[in-house]
């Protein structure tokens, strides 16, 4: 089956930090790779993805990258700022004969500090 | 502005009550789904929909309840059968094909009094 797994949180850091977020996943045939991130009492918002191996999803300086051979899609970030501070949250999507359906992990808190 | 509109954003609910959320797109997305997060806890499907009526349960579809009779409105019911109802609850859209990402509403947070 389908799942996701990330790096459990919370992690603090300082300002300018390198940030990473580990996540693997299990998946029958070629999924699409997403990150996601939610502010407090928000909903989720797509920061990158990647649709095949080798493929890097960046944006507002994250970058991950399709890891196949270790199934891998982690986050990082070269220097963190005080409004990075959120919920950061790893998904797959597999399509199915009832279309696409997603999957997440559990989520990884991020806060920031100056 | 397209986007994924859910209301109300706080809802409060006696118990044995049953309470319809609303999520209505106005992005033509074909699937629509519901999920439910608790606090530290990841995303749970509660339905999903691909085509207009017609929904499919999720992995704890039990004491919810949902329509789609058009293709941009999915209401999702919690009914009096759903034990523990205080939750916050994300309505999420795509269009069909691989690769497409889930468009979230802002949420709606319920709770049980």
């Amino acid at each position: 089956g389908n799942s996701v797994t990330q790096m459990e949180g919370p992690v603090t850091l300082s300002e300018e930090a390198f940030l990473t977020i580990n996540c693997t996943y299990t998946a029958t045939g070629y999924p699409s790779l997403f990150w996601y991130v939610q502010y407090p009492g928000e909903g989720l918002q797509l920061l990158l993805k990647a649709t095949k191996a080798d493929d890097k999803g960046s944006n507002k300086g994250f970058e991950a990258t399709y890891r196949k051979e270790t199934t891998s899609f982690h986050l990082e970030k070269g220097s963190v700022q005080v409004s990075d501070s959120a919920v950061y949250f790893c998904a797959l999507s597999g399509h199915t004969n009832t279309g696409n359906q997603f999957y997440f992990g559990t989520g990884t808190s991020l806060t920031v500090i100056p | 502005d397209g986007g994924i509109t859910q209301s109300p954003k706080y809802l409060f609910r006696k118990e044995g009550q049953n309470v319809t959320l609303s999520c209505e797109q106005n992005l033509n997305h074909d699937a629509m789904y519901w999920y439910r997060q608790d606090p530290g806890q990841g995303l749970r499907l509660i339905y999903y929909s691909q085509i207009v009526n017609d929904f499919q349960k999720g992995d704890i579809a039990e004491g919810y309840s949902v329509s789609r009779e058009k293709k941009e409105s999915f209401p999702l019911t919690v009914t009096s059968a759903q034990k523990n109802p205080t939750a916050f609850y994300l309505c999420a859209s795509s269009i069909e094909g691989r690769g497409t990402e889930a468009f979230f509403g802002q949420g709606t947070r319920l709770t049980v009094v």
